[in-house]
């Protein structure tokens, strides 16, 4: 089956640089949440959409942004990056008319910044 | 707002023990869900077993079983005959609702199983 597809897997980016991570939902999903999971930490809720719509907001800093596109992948936008922006970006997708609602979750996307 | 506690920040099992995992959390909401989430080294968090507020019978998944005590908060997980695999950091999970809404993890449990 079909899993939640993060890219990249891993990146490198300088202080001060942009990175761009990709979340491709599991086919028919309309919510996508994208967590930041520092090392030794528990995931950290930063943004959610729903319907390509942003549906709730977290610690999401200022100087990252995030949409929801027309074929429901979503990109997590990040400029001005700090060495505290080093984590692991968890990208997770569900469809709102599963009873259950459970998360689907992505391997995620690491990023190192120097 | 919604949180999350797991006071139990490492454990360890014998092998083909049993072991149970506690969370509590609070919220003002009547209707929501639960969930314990494993994250193995390999670092993806895979579903281990949730649970629907609005039932009152607890959940089991094989060797997984929760005791949910929706009067107290109480949101465990009872973990039958360890295996090694079962190794790993177990979250806790809230969601209030399924549209989006914010998922609130705990801050995890560290389990080891051992040989």
């Amino acid at each position: 089956a079909a899993g939640v597809i993060q890219s990249p897997r891993h990146l490198i980016k300088e202080k001060r640089e942009t990175a761009t991570l990709k979340c491709y939902p599991i086919p028919r999903h309309d919510t996508v949440y994208w967590y930041q999971q520092g090392p030794g930490q528990d995931p950290q809720f930063l943004i959610s959409f729903y319907e390509k719509m942003q549906s709730d907001k977290g610690s999401i800093p200022d100087r990252f942004s995030a949409q929801q596109f027309s074929d429901y992948h979503s990109e997590l936008n990040m400029s001005s990056l700090e060495l505290g922006d080093s984590a692991l970006y968890f990208c997770a997708s569900s469809f709102s008319e599963h009873e259950t609602g459970e998360l689907f979750f992505g391997e995620g996307s690491r990023l190192t910044v120097l | 707002a919604q949180t999350v506690t797991q006071s139990q920040p490492e454990m360890s099992v014998q092998e083909a023990e049993t072991v149970t995992l506690s969370c509590t959390y609070d919220t003002s909401e009547s209707n929501y869900y639960l969930f314990w989430y494993k994250q193995p080294p390999s670092r993806q968090m895979i579903l281990v077993i949730r649970q629907e507020a609005y039932k009152q019978q607890n959940a089991t998944e094989n060797r997984f079983s929760v005791n949910f005590q929706k009067a107290a908060k109480s949101f465990s997980l009872k973990i039958s005959d360890s295996q090694l695999g079962d190794t790993a950091m177990y979250f806790c999970a809230f969601m209030k609702s399924n549209t989006g809404n914010q998922f609130y993890f705990g801050t995890g449990t560290s389990l080891t199983v051992i040989p």
